[in-house]
């Protein structure tokens, strides 16, 4: 498949334990996106990776919330010590860079339910 | 701080006939302007988009109007059909930057 596949496609965890969720952009593409939704929300910009930049991590909700992004290819978004509130569908979407018209595309998310 | 707005949860069409999706902005250093468009457990999906310097883009059956000096964009599709039946996000960016999203807006086209 040519598209962008994260995984898993749906985590049930309890509050306090920490959760990683995967994306594997679409090759050749150089940036990458974290973003969520929550329940009857919008989406929300978490953190994108452009090359071998710095990451933009300004959307990032607190510090139990980190992502890296290895060898310029997949990522890992981690949430340490999930808290209920955590709990959302996490998109990933990948595109050939950041500019006006470089159209993003979007993984089919990870649903995280924290009971 | 909400900087892209979609003031209208939900809108119900009937087929054939046009929909019109709404969407306002605060931040005027937006340059480039999106919709997306979502079905339930899949993502989103780009539909079309407009550059900061034009006022419409036209592509198929959907167009995208922009009035920069209102901060308000559009989306226009007709002639509706129910597979248009999603949910519609607009978004904004400015160069190199990510995309800030409204909270969308339900269409059902009903046949």
């Amino acid at each position: 498949g040519a598209g962008v596949s994260q995984s898993p496609s749906n985590k049930v965890t309890e509050k306090g334990k920490d959760v990683e969720l995967r994306c594997d952009p679409i090759s050749g593409h150089t940036a990458l996106y974290w973003y969520r939704q929550s329940l009857g929300q919008g989406l929300e910009f978490l953190i994108y990776f452009q090359g071998n930049s710095a990451p933009d991590k300004s959307g990032l909700p607190s510090d139990r919330f980190s992502a890296e992004r290895t060898g310029g290819s997949v990522s890992t978004l981690t949430i340490q010590r999930t808290q209920q509130e955590d709990s959302a569908v996490y998109l990933c979407a990948s595109s050939f860079g950041t500019s006006g018209d470089n159209e993003q595309f979007f993984g089919p998310g990870t649903r995280l339910t924290v009971l | 701080d909400q900087q892209v707005k979609q003031n209208s949860p939900s809108l119900s069409v009937q087929e054939g006939r046009i929909s019109i999706l709404n969407c306002d902005y605060t931040n005027s250093m937006f340059d480039y302007f999106l919709w997306y468009k979502k079905y339930p457990a899949e993502g989103p999906t780009f539909l079309i988009s407009i550059s900061s310097i034009k006022d419409k883009n036209e592509d198929g059956r959907f167009t995208v109007f922009l009035n920069k000096s209102a901060k308000h964009l559009s989306l226009h599709i007709v002639p509706s059909q129910p597979g248009d039946s999603a949910v519609y996000f607009c978004a904004a960016k400015r160069y190199g930057n990510k995309l800030v999203f409204g909270a969308g807006t339900i269409l059902r086209v009903k046949s």
